[in-house]
């Protein structure tokens, strides 16, 4: 079966731009995680979804990022006006219940801001 | 969340085992302890989790004291293709903020040569 993906792969960006991320995760899966992952370092959480519901965003830098998952399937994380600390890993993962820590990633979209 | 520290690097060779250990002195009765890998561009992969004793899988083995105030991963045999980074997680099953977000370290670049 398919795993979690994620689109587009690589972005690059001038700063000041837009950029959307998407993420399609596994069929069926309640729960829907976002991750940044600095260069050498372990990921770390930026927001979550139960369903359509964002149930915790305390992660999320600053308000220029915001994430949606309209439908509680395909989720949207997006990045006002990028700046050169933006440039991360973004990851998405996804899993069956809110209880669990088994969690599926997709491969991250790596955001380069010039 | 209880804090982890595990080695930053390990080196070995093809068909060793290979022994982790994270510490994790401030664990609360209700954490877990999960293991994930990263290879580079991609996603963490769950591998395994535990809560006390031992757990093993077809992947690898997790071996918890009694005092759970440690653990160590053992992955059996290793080859090239083990070469990745692992990272050692504790969280509360329970979580209540609506989902059991991960918090990552900066976790152990394993280095398996021939």
């Amino acid at each position: 079966g398919a795993g979690v993906s994620q689109s587009p792969r690589y972005k690059v960006a001038k700063r000041g731009q837009d950029v959307a991320l998407r993420c399609d995760p596994i069929s069926g899966h309640v729960s829907l995680f976002w991750y940044q992952q600095a260069l050498g370092q372990g990921p770390e959480f930026l927001t979550y979804f139960q369903n359509e519901a964002q149930l915790d965003k305390s992660g999320l830098p600053s308000d220029r990022f915001f994430a949606e998952r309209p439908e509680g399937s395909v989720s949207t994380l997006k990045i006002q006006r990028t700046q050169q600390e933006d440039s991360a890993v973004y990851l998405c993962a996804s899993s069956f219940d809110r209880q669990s820590y088994e969690q599926y990633f997709g491969p991250g979209t790596r955001l380069t801001v010039t | 969340l209880a804090k982890t520290t595990q080695p930053i690097s390990m080196d070995s060779y093809e068909g060793q085992e290979v022994n982790i250990t994270c510490s994790h002195n401030n664990i609360a009765t209700n954490d877990y302890i999960t293991w994930y890998q990263q290879f580079p561009s991609q996603g963490p992969r769950f591998i395994i989790q535990g809560y006390k004793t031992k757990v093993t899988n077809e992947v690898a083995s997790l071996f918890i004291p009694a005092d759970r105030k440690s653990s160590t991963l053992s992955l059996p045999r290793v080859s090239l293709s083990d070469t990745a980074v692992y990272y050692c997680l504790v969280g509360d099953a329970g979580y209540t903020g609506g989902g059991n977000k991960l918090t990552f370290g900066t976790g152990t670049q394993l280095k398996v040569e021939l």
